[in-house]
């Protein structure tokens, strides 16, 4: 059984710039949740998606956005980048909203 | 407001020595509690959860956590630690009102040789 995957793993960009990052959820999840790591902190909830709808989200403003595909991968979005967005993305799937989250690796965004 | 407080940033133990990382949290109900760990530059491991039932609930890696209701803890526990343990650890209860999880802000555990 594949685990959560993310990709890239480190990407580097520029402020005012677009980012678009990716998760494939775990076999048999309809969930994925995504959430912002900054360094030394513990991770802040973005938005969860859940069987395609948005089903939830952080205290982050609307320059951050995502999908999920009918597949149950997802793309969180980031417009307009700010030097604080730089941080590590963590994508989490699981089999219910409500039910365990799984965490992928990660992707390491820096904006310079 | 839910909310979870791990209050050791920083905790040193020497190998084969026992740990314990404590978690404390606010929920106003009966929670489900997680401990996740996270290696330097990856992303977080489940070691172990609550739901209902017996409060002593054992893990991958051979942890174990009990949940105590009068001291709302959910304390993270090891006989004897080994240097691949070295990483930080994250104690987590579900927001109430949506599905996502909220977190404390992690212990980094060093261990010495």
């Amino acid at each position: 059984e594949t685990g959560v995957t993310q990709s890239p793993t480190h990407l580097i960009k520029t402020r005012g710039q677009q980012v678009t990052l990716r998760c494939s959820s775990q076999s048999g999840h309809n969930t994925v949740s995504w959430y912002q790591q900054a360094l030394g902190q513990g991770p802040q909830f973005i938005f969860q998606y859940y069987r395609e709808e948005e089903n939830g989200r952080g205290n982050f403003p609307p320059r951050f956005s995502g999908l999920q595909f009918p597949n149950y991968s997802s793309e969180l979005n980031v417009n307009a980048l700010e030097l604080d967005d730089s941080a590590l993305y963590l994508c989490a799937s699981s089999r219910d909203s409500q039910e365990t989250q799984y965490f992928g690796p990660g992707t390491r965004l820096l904006v310079l | 407001a839910q909310s979870v407080t791990q209050p050791d940033i920083h905790i040193t133990v020497s190998e084969g020595a026992s740990l314990e990382l404590r978690c404390n949290y606010s929920y106003g109900a009966t929670p489900y509690l997680f401990w996740y760990v996270q290696s330097p530059g990856q992303g977080l491991q489940l070691l172990l959860k609550y739901f209902s039932g017996d409060t002593l609930v054992q893990g991958i890696k051979g942890f174990e956590a009990e949940f105590k209701r009068s001291q709302s803890s959910f304390n993270l526990r090891k006989p004897s630690v080994h240097w691949s343990d070295a990483a930080e650890y994250f104690c987590a209860v579900p927001d109430r009102s949506q599905g996502n999880l909220i977190f404390g802000k992690g212990t980094k555990l060093s261990v010495k040789p």
